[in-house]
């Protein structure tokens, strides 16, 4: 099975940067992604990490350190639109996601 | 280009009614998949499918059934819906199961 923890509430400041961890421990592992959810909306695609390092995406970056199981996502320079939950999700030997319960984000003013 | 439509946006069904939700995609897929999403527990996968004509379960596929006739098509049914179904689903598909999923709108349902 796959068990997945993030923290689930976050504040910060616009402008500012936030980063939300996420840290693993599967039966099996393929990859490693990050969705963002707006209230009420669907999950959409961040983010994709397979290999250890940085993956960087404008103003999103997202890390992986398969030995540690750990990944965490780096949002920068926050804007108001940013506030949404994020959700890891962990792909196993079968190709199947397993997702965290989020972590919600509130940008404030 | 629609993506992925869901079907109903919500309903309040009675339990022990039998309902189908309904999922379309336009992007000719091959995977797709029903979640449900549950305050404090995140996305959890019911069934999937891999490919047209097959189908699996995932990891709470207790009390739903599906059928994957085409590409395109991906119904979920609850036989006899439970209070415990009430949830938010949402269908998802991917061009493989090794590519990142996109998610259809979901349906919110309520048993009473």
């Amino acid at each position: 099975g796959q068990n997945i923890d993030q923290p689930t509430e976050m504040t910060a400041t616009e402008g500012a940067i936030v980063q939300i961890n996420c840290t693993y421990q599967t039966s099996g592992f393929n990859g490693l992604f990050w969705y963002q959810q707006h209230a009420g909306e669907a999950p959409t695609f961040l983010s994709y990490n397979v290999l250890d390092g940085l993956e960087e995406k404008g103003r999103f970056s997202s890390f992986l350190s398969r030995s540690k199981g750990y990944s965490y996502l780096l949002l920068k320079e926050l804007q108001m639109k940013d506030s949404a939950s994020y959700l890891c999700a962990v792909r196993d030997n079968d190709y199947k996601l397993s997702f965290g319960a989020g972590t919600t984000v509130t940008v404030r003013a | 280009i629609a993506g992925i439509t869901q079907a109903p946006t919500s309903q309040i069904l009675a339990a022990g009614r039998r309902m189908t939700l309904r999922c379309t995609q336009d992007m000719r897929h091959n995977a797709m998949y029903w979640y449900r999403q549950d305050l404090g527990l995140g996305l959890r996968l019911i069934h999937y499918s891999n490919t047209a004509g097959t189908t699996g379960k995932g990891e709470v596929p207790d009390g739903y059934s599906v059928s994957r006739a085409n590409t395109d098509d991906f119904p979920l049914t609850l036989a006899s819906a439970v209070p415990s179904q009430t949830s938010v689903y949402f269908c998802a598909s991917s061009e493989g199961d090794y590519n990142e999923q996109f998610f259809g709108p979901g349906t919110r349902l309520t048993v009473l």
